[in-house]
């Protein structure tokens, strides 16, 4: 057990639908960073929120927005669903200054 | 540009055996390599780091292998067991982000 907790595990939507996913860690963990994993990839760095701020991101579309709120949970939120969106998004979380990330179990997301 | 690659895509062995992951990456300028650990429907689990300084890092079964002249990073499983049977991943860690190649899956058989 990581103590992250993402949800929901599964999730179906269409083109061009909105969707959020949740992700709740241990308390403490003020770092969280998402990652997009495609079928049979390595993770892809999606953002990194630091008390409650955005401090980084990778070569994502601004469609893909984030939020984090005081209490360690976090939201990622996509627009305008693509087909290629089909993934397993993985949310990660650890104490500032650490190396050690504990990664959710992922939310798989199907875009039909 | 910025690479972390595997050179296996498949690993198979036998239990007990020792099993060794490679991994090629190119940004000189990370500060940590890592490995992790994916098993089926679960995210990456943390195995064990090492820092760029460092050339060998010991845990428990497990030996990460740092050589920077070459850039190139392994994980040694000793004694594997089917319990080790997943997909590993290296990843570099800047500053905000990991940096994950595409995965090596080890097979191992009873």
């Amino acid at each position: 057990e990581t103590g992250v907790t993402q949800s929901p595990t599964h999730l179906i939507k269409t083109r061009g639908q909105q969707v959020t996913l949740r992700c709740s860690s241990q308390s403490g963990h003020n770092t969280v960073s998402w990652y997009q994993q495609a079928l049979g990839q390595g993770p892809q760095f999606i953002f990194q929120y630091y008390r409650e701020e955005e401090n980084g991101r990778g070569n994502f579309p601004p469609r893909f927005s984030g939020l984090q709120f005081p209490n360690y949970s976090s939201e990622l939120n996509v627009n305008a669903l693509e087909l290629d969106d089909s993934a397993l998004y993985l949310c990660a979380t650890r104490l500032t200054g650490t190396t050690e990330a504990f990664f959710g179990q992922g939310t798989r997301l199907t875009v039909v | 540009g910025e690479s972390v690659g595997l050179h296996l895509p498949t690993l198979s062995v036998q239990e007990g055996d020792n099993s060794i992951i490679n991994c090629a990456y190119s940004n000189s300028a990370s500060d940590y390599f890592i490995w992790y650990k994916q098993e089926s429907g679960k995210g990456p689990q943390f195995i064990i780091d090492i820092r760029s300084n460092m050339d060998k890092r010991q845990g428990q079964r497990v030996t990460v292998l740092l050589n920077k002249t070459v850039k190139h990073l392994s994980l040694q499983i000793a004694a594997t067991q089917p319990g080790d049977s997943a997909v590993y991943f290296c990843a570099e860690k800047g500053y905000s982000t990991l940096t994950f190649g595409k995965g090596t899956m080890l097979l191992v058989s009873p």
